[in-house]
Parts: C-alpha cells; sequence; structure tokens
C-alpha cells in the first residue's frame, strides 16, 4: 500500500547551520510532494511543494529534492534560526488524497 | 478571510455517545479533508471531499462520517465514540490542480473520550 515515512525521528542542529530532514516514499504514481511544518499545539503550516516532474524547487530558505530513481524526498532549510524548531512533517498525494509521514522534531542548539 | 475554523476546540465524551466536528472555511477551496493525529504522531487521513457533494475514505474511515453539502462546510461525525478516538482533529482545505496543493489547516478539535 503506500507509506510515507522518515528515515530520522528527531534533528539537532547548531542556530545558524543548514538542516537537512529526509523522508522516503513507496507510491511512484504520487503526483505531489509536500513539506509541513507544525509548532507545538498548532496545525501543520505548508512550506513548500514539488511536482513529481521536478528534481528541486526553491523557496525562501528552503529547498526540496526528488529523487525519484531511489523514492526520496528532503527539505534544506538554509541558515537554521529558533523560530524554525518545529516538527516536519513530508506528504504526498496520490489520485485525490494526500498522506502524511510520520514527522520529524528538528531542535535548534543556541 | 477567516480560513478554516473549527468547532468545538475541545471536548470530552464518554464511550458510545455521539456528536458532529464543525469545518468552514470561506476561501472556496473544492478540496476538503479531516485528519487525525494521536501524541507524537502523524496525521491520518480520515475522509476528504474534491467538491460538495462528493466524499471519500480515507486510511482510517472506520467510525466516522461526513457529508459535503455546499463548499464551505465539512462535518465529521462519530457515530459511537470509543477511547480509540481520543485524538485531536484537523480539518483542511486547499484548491486541486496544477497550481499545486498548498493545505490550509484549522486550529484542531482535542477530543477525549473517556
Amino acid at each position: 500500500g503506500e507509506s510515507v515515512g522518515l528515515h530520522l525521528p528527531t534533528l539537532s542542529v547548531q542556530e545558524g547551520d543548514n538542516s537537512i530532514i529526509n523522508c522516503a516514499y513507496s507510491n511512484s504514481a504520487s503526483d505531489y510532494f509536500i513539506w509541513y511544518k507544525q509548532e507545538s499545539g498548532k496545525g501543520p503550516q505548508f512550506i513548500i511543494d514539488i511536482r513529481s516532474n521536478m528534481d528541486k524547487r526553491q523557496g525562501q530558505r528552503v529547498t526540496v529534492l526528488l529523487n525519484k530513481t531511489v523514492k526520496h524526498l528532503s527539505l534544506q532549510i538554509a541558515a537554521t534560526q529558533p523560530g524554525d524548531s518545529a516538527v516536519y512533517f513530508c506528504a504526498e498525494k496520490g489520485a485525490s488524497k494526500i498522506i502524511f509521514g510520520s514527522g520529524t522534531r528538528l531542535s535548534i542548539r543556541p | 478571510n477567516a480560513g478554516v475554523t473549527q468547532t468545538p476546540k475541545f471536548q470530552v465524551l464518554k464511550t458510545g455517545q455521539s456528536m458532529t466536528l464543525q469545518c468552514a472555511q470561506d476561501m472556496n477551496h473544492e478540496y476538503m479533508s479531516w485528519y487525525r493525529q494521536d501524541p507524537g504522531m502523524g496525521l491520518r487521513l480520515i475522509h476528504y471531499s474534491v467538491g460538495a457533494g462528493i466524499t471519500d475514505q480515507g486510511e482510517v474511515p472506520n467510525g466516522y462520517n461526513v457529508s459535503r453539502s455546499t463548499t464551505e462546510d465539512f462535518p465529521l461525525r462519530l457515530l459511537s465514540a470509543a477511547p480509540s478516538q481520543t485524538s485531536v482533529y484537523f480539518c483542511a482545505s486547499s484548491y486541486s490542480g496544477q497550481g499545486g496543493y498548498e493545505q490550509y489547516f484549522g486550529p484542531g478539535t482535542r477530543l477525549t473520550v473517556t
């Protein structure tokens, strides 16, 4: 069946360094991949998405990379700031359903 | 725009009771969905809708019903509450199509079933 998972459940980075959050997916038919940020006590917030026919997409301080050969998705956050502390979820859209992965908690060391 | 609104914010039910979680959006989005999030876990899709009059099951639909009579509203009904349904429930909406699937989430409803 469809599944979206993450390699690392927690990630600790030094403030100012770059963060890389990884995600594996299994449904080759997914047409969009999406990253969300969830702060404590709040609903998920859309960060960036990438269509399946793209390899890379950049936003403000974030870059998403898609490697369809190994079914791998990553989110890169440049110059990580304290406000980036949150749980990050990848999700995939197959047909009409958007399915979430299990999440990675990003913590920032001062 | 209010975005996506959910009511109530908190609810305590006894086993066997029924209730409806309300969700509304004022962005004229076609796509709406309900997720549940258990502590320390990801979001699991319960039901979704691609437009008024159309609903479909997600990953964990058992024990829940939905309807979509208007574009704006997408209520979630718990038929007979069970302790396993204790969770935080999130409603989301988005446009769907070539522009991507930027979902907007509501603030959530925290449900406890005793």
